[in-house]
């Protein structure tokens, strides 16, 4: 069965510190790795997208790491700031299509900055 | 902006009465999904529509049953509702074929908040 795990569940750290988000699944075939993040009442927004290929990708403060072989994926933050409170979900595509394009949700991490 | 419209935004009503949630994809999107989300939960797959069919369902309750129209805006029907039901719903859509090959990221709407007295 298809899964993907996250974790912390859950985690508080101080304006201006680094935290590291891990995302690990049981996807398989494996299409691509996204991870959105989630503002407290909002819709999710698309962060990145990681394929098989790409090893590291950065957007900003963000940094995703991916490695196929063990099938993980992190999210780092850099220099966290008030606005990075949210939830972060992973989700996974399966390159074998499949119910609702073969996306599989995980559960997602919920971040808090404190001031 | 994701483009993606919903409405309404919030909505109160009482247990055992039905109401329809209302999504608008972004232009030229083909699919639209309805994800159920409680409070500090994951967001679960209700059900998929493609091009006005149905696509995929998840764990969808017999309760609940959903549409998709020739313009492609979609509804969700909420009936007999229950104290449980209360939760955000969200719609999202993808697959345009204006804008290249569809790799998987769904554009979300802000939510319809539902609560269930």
């Amino acid at each position: 069965k298809n899964q993907v795990e996250q974790s912390p569940q859950s985690l508080i750290i101080l304006e201006g510190k680094n935290c590291t988000l891990q995302c690990n699944y049981t996807v398989s075939p494996f299409s691509n790795l996204r991870w959105y993040k989630q503002d407290t009442g909002r819709g999710p927004v698309s962060l990145t997208i990681m394929t098989f290929s790409e090893n590291t990708k950065s957007n900003g403060r963000y940094t995703a790491t991916l490695d196929a072989d063990t099938k993980q994926s992190s999210l780092h933050i850099t220099a966290s700031q008030l606005s990075d409170s949210a939830s972060y979900i992973c989700v996974v595509r399966g390159g074998g299509g499949g119910g609702a394009d073969g996306l599989t949700f995980g559960k997602g991490t919920h971040l808090i900055i404190q001031p | 902006d994701s483009g993606v419209t919903q409405t309404p935004k919030h909505l109160i009503t009482a247990t055992g009465q039905r109401v329809t949630l209302r999504c608008s994809p972004r232009s030229g999107d083909l699919s639209v999904y309805w994800y159920q989300q409680s409070l500090d939960q994951g967001l679960q797959f209700l059900i998929q529509y493609y091009n006005g069919e149905e696509r995929a369902k998840g764990n969808i309750l017999e309760r609940f049953s959903a549409q998709q129209f020739p313009d492609l805006h979609s509804e969700l029907n909420l009936s007999s509702l229950e104290l449980g039901d209360s939760a955000l719903y969200f719609c999202a859509s993808s697959v345009n074929r204006d804008r290249g090959p569809n790799t998987g990221e769904l554009f979300f709407g802000e939510g319809s908040r539902l609560t269930v007295l």
